[in-house]
């Protein structure tokens, strides 16, 4: 069973726009990741949250993980084309990460 | 940073042969590694979890006498892919943690193996 969900899957914004990206874990999060992936290449960390009610922003990136630390959002504001990727959270149960299944996301002109 | 690296990038190998990939940690001793398999437009699933000085533990559906581990040093992890098949085509990403740090895992720039 997938411990956690992304959503959207996919996801094609006009850029400037604003975006958000869900994650929810189906157990509490001990420590919750974003990384973004060119498809073929590695991960680039963005971020890592801890503490229920955590944000971090990181240029034009933000992400939050909840009170309850069961769910993150990430959140793109005026979206570029150099934001395109497959964006990817993660969480370890306890050993190794565990990751969704990805966002991709495309971003027009 | 802590930074981790892979080798080879890519790889093309016939069938039936075998092909081995190193993971390295290169400014900090891992005594844990970990190896990712990611399929086109898939995540990335975990196959096993690979140990300084002892067995691998493999992740359930990953065939251990086909994808052999080695983590020999506290720097090196190697997983050799045995009679190679097609659909082991795959991106393998390695990632390792720092015993002496936090729990962050620091990941490898991945190796793609093509099967012909």
């Amino acid at each position: 069973s997938q411990e956690l969900e992304q959503s959207p899957q996919s996801l094609i914004v006009q850029e400037g726009k604003n975006l958000t990206i869900n994650c929810t874990s189906s157990k509490t999060l001990y420590g919750l990741y974003w990384y973004k992936q060119k498809y073929g290449e590695g991960l680039i960390f963005l971020m890592m949250l801890q503490k229920g009610g955590e944000e971090k922003s990181h240029e034009k990136i933000t992400a939050k993980l909840d009170e309850k630390k069961q769910q993150s959002s990430l959140h793109i504001t005026a979206s570029q084309p150099s934001h395109a990727g497959i964006y990817l959270c993660g969480a370890s149960y306890g050993n190794a990460l565990n990751f969704g299944k990805g966002t991709s996301l495309l971003v027009t002109p | 940073g802590a930074v981790v690296s892979q080798h080879p990038s890519w790889v093309i190998c016939k069938s039936g042969t075998s092909v081995k990939i190193e993971c390295r940690s290169l400014d900090f001793q891992a005594t844990t590694m970990f190896w990712y398999r990611q399929f086109p437009k898939q995540s990335l699933m975990l196959m096993a979890t690979s140990n300084e000085g002892s067995k691998a533990t493999y992740e359930q559906g990953v065939e251990k006498d086909k994808f052999l581990i080695n983590h020999a040093s506290l720097t090196l992890s190697t997983l050799t892919v045995t009679s190679a098949h097609p659909e082991d085509s795959s991106f393998y990403i390695c990632s390792a943690r720092d015993r002496l740090g936090d729990y962050e895992q620091y990941f490898g720039p991945g190796t793609r193996l093509t099967v012909t």
